[in-house]
């Protein structure tokens, strides 16, 4: 089945430093694919959307001068946490769809734990 | 305001017992996932329920769509400390893909 591979499964890294995250698309073509984050014991929350060959687009709140995102190929978003801070802690998750019909689930990386220190 | 709401947010229930978690919201949704996810891990998908009305089964898992496909519930039957973790109904909305807040479950041996 289609599946979803994200790297670094975990990463810590010193304050002011920045990291980057790698959502892949391992056996289909993914034109769109999702970027959430997810604190201890809460859902997780839509960070931004990735768009192959276009700009990410970002929910309110989320600032996009410090979480860049590019999707550079059909199966390969990066999401790069810039001047991270000990806040930016978080659990990290992307998706991607098969295609985007409401009939087609969402399949889930394994999540990237980043600890800032 | 979250379109997606799920109850209980938490649950703790001893091994065996049966067990209904709800999802709703006040928009139509074309169809309803629901997720499990388990510590450190991403969510991984249960069941897609798409027509109003309809009825899942998986193994111990039942899962409903309202009618007016505005609802979701998940009921587990006999429940086992492996069915423990995050339960997350989810559906697209417009072009992004939205969670509930998730129901914690812990089954307790």
């Amino acid at each position: 089945g289609a599946v979803v591979s994200q790297h670094p499964s975990w990463v810590i890294c010193k304050s002011g430093t920045s990291v980057k995250i790698e959502c892949r698309s391992l056996d289909f073509q993914a034109t769109t694919m999702f970027w959430y984050r997810q604190f201890p014991k809460q859902s997780l929350m839509l960070m931004a959307t990735s768009n192959e060959g276009s700009k990410a687009t970002y929910e309110q709140g989320v600032e996009k001068d410090k979480f860049l995102i590019n999707h550079a190929s059909l199966t390969l978003s990066t999401l790069t946490v810039t001047s991270a801070h000990p806040e930016d802690s978080s659990f990290y998750i992307c998706s991607a769809n098969i295609a985007l019909d409401f009939s087609t689930p969402a399949i889930f990386g394994p999540g990237t734990r980043l600890t800032v220190t | 305001t979250q379109l997606l709401e799920q109850s209980p947010q938490f649950l703790s229930i001893q091994e065996g017992e049966n067990l209904t978690v709800y999802c709703n919201s006040s928009s139509v949704f074309s169809s309803l996932q629901w997720y499990r996810q388990e510590p450190g891990e991403g969510p991984v998908l249960l069941v897609t329920v798409v027509t109003g009305g309809e009825v899942k089964k998986l193994k111990r898992l039942t899962f409903q769509f309202g009618d007016a496909r505005k609802d979701s519930s998940l009921h587990i039957t006999a429940a086992q400390p492996g069915d423990t973790g995050l339960y997350l109904c989810a559906g697209f909305y417009g072009q992004n893909f939205v969670f509930g807040p998730g129901t914690r479950l812990s089954v307790l041996p």
